[in-house]
């Protein structure tokens, strides 16, 4: 089972930034929150990931709360191609000892022009 | 640098025929992961593989599925007898590190869109 909660869906204006929350509040203390996003029916596609601090990328900035039970990926002016579904991820264990990625169902934004 | 390549993009089979999906992970990726997603769904964990290793397939259904990644060549997930309910869109990812390797993001291909008639 996913160890994220999202809204299912959200609205922004083009042009304006788009916060996207998602809730992990069971997060193990040296477990990455990582965030995907499909557009359409294409691969999910890497955004950014974090442990504590904020992180940003050419695409995007991550806040990660100083308990690390919440985070906020932020598109800092949203574009019509960022119309998407959005995936917050935290790894989980395989039985291989190493980790994979568990989807939700993910926050679906819709950039109006 | 290529990313991950999935191919054929769409394959048609008819129900009992066999179906191999290919997936050649990006260049010095030696870990490789198998998702499905059903139409309107999320994707779904099938397996975890390294190089001549299956190391999670917890997600593969018991019979039919397999899948592979020999030590030269891609990965290839392969689903016999195939039924209509296999129609979905099968997604590869790889990565350079596996175990321990939380900072270490996948890279998905665009999938393999499969039909069963």
């Amino acid at each position: 089972d996913a160890k994220t909660t999202q809204p299912p869906s959200m609205d922004c204006a083009e042009g304006r930034a788009a916060n996207l929350p998602c809730n992990h509040s069971t997060i193990s203390g040296n477990e990455y929150v990582y965030w995907y996003r499909q557009i359409h029916s294409q691969g999910p596609q890497y955004i950014i990931h974090g442990l504590k601090n904020n992180e940003t990328n050419e695409m995007a900035s991550l806040i990660i709360t100083e308990d690390r039970k919440s985070s906020t990926l932020i598109l800092p002016h949203a574009t019509l191609r960022d119309t998407a579904v959005y995936y917050c991820i935290v790894r989980v264990p395989t039985q291989g000892g190493s980790e994979k990625l568990v989807f939700g169902k993910g926050m679906k934004l819709t950039v109006n022009p | 640098n290529a990313g991950v390549m999935q191919n054929p993009r769409h394959l048609v089979r008819r129900r009992g025929q066999e179906a191999r999906l290919r997936c050649s992970p990006m260049k010095g990726h030696s870990h490789v992961y198998w998702y499905r997603q059903l139409p309107e769904e999320g994707l779904k964990f099938m397996v975890y593989l390294q190089k001549e290793n299956i190391i999670d397939e917890s997600g593969m259904p018991k019979e039919r599925f397999s899948a592979e990644f020999p030590k030269e060549g891609p990965s290839i997930l392969r689903i016999q007898q195939v039924v209509r309910g296999d129609s979905a869109a099968y997604f590869c990812a790889s990565s350079p590190l596996g175990q321990g390797a939380s900072n270490s993001p996948l890279h998905f291909g665009n999938g393999t869109r499969l039909t069963v008639t």
